[in-house]
């Protein structure tokens, strides 16, 4: 199945910094999720965007739906270690509204 | 309190044994969904399905069954032709209507020894 770019694929950070972190297509989607996923349990819904341009916030999560509709990024401000985890990009295209593509995972790591 | 459960959440078994895990919700969606992740992969899709008693292969459907007898219910059976059977397995599900997104459970690690 298809999948989109996610980058970075991992990070390692000291608390209290940003992070940002993004997945590109090479098709237009009409739908950009995100998901963060706890060591061994299921991925949660943290942001869901349904709108190009739309910018939308999570307590310190931010993410943003791009105006070409090809892209989306998720931006963490002031990390902390409860932030360890993975982030995965999801979405739909404009032409198949059924199908959730995934992107690999951005893998956050938080140095106390 | 609404969710899904997935059990058991550590399984092991032999090579050339089916094996079955449970999935259940009690969020009255019409939608539920079976993953498999595997280091590094992301989340393939296995089988879905959008109404009782009918489910659609998704992009790995080999060596897997599942049924829909119960709109609560949507057991994965990783049969012995899954060549490759050792993976972390999510089941997740999902409202009809456009409104609503993927709701997942806490997964279940399978392990063929």
């Amino acid at each position: 199945g298809q999948q989109l770019n996610q980058s970075p694929q991992s990070m390692f950070i000291q608390e209290g910094e940003d992070v940002s972190m993004n997945c590109t297509s090479s098709s237009i989607f009409n739908t950009w999720l995100w998901y963060k996923q706890d060591p061994g349990e299921g991925p949660v819904l943290l942001i869901a965007l349904y709108k190009a341009g739309e910018l939308t916030s999570n307590g310190r999560l931010t993410a943003q739906f791009g105006i070409t509709r090809k892209d989306s990024f998720l931006n963490i401000s002031a990390s902390i270690p409860s932030d360890v985890g993975i982030y995965f990009c999801a979405g739909r295209y404009a032409g198949n509204n059924r199908k959730l593509i995934w992107g690999l995972g951005t893998s956050l790591a938080v140095n106390p | 309190d609404g969710g899904i459960t997935q059990s058991p959440k550590y399984l092991f078994r032999k090579e050339g044994q089916n094996v079955t895990l449970s999935c259940e919700q009690n969020l009255n969606h019409d939608a539920m969904y079976w993953y498999r992740q595997d280091p590094g992969q992301g989340l393939r899709l296995i089988y879905y399905s959008q109404i009782v008693n009918d489910f659609q292969k998704g992009d790995i459907a080999e060596g897997y069954s599942v049924s829909r007898e119960k709109k609560e219910s949507f057991p994965l059976t990783v049969t012995s032709a899954q060549k490759n059977p050792t993976a972390f397995y999510l089941c997740a599900s999902k409202g009809l209507g456009g409104t609503g997104e993927l709701f997942f459970g806490e997964g279940s690690r399978l392990t063929v020894l």
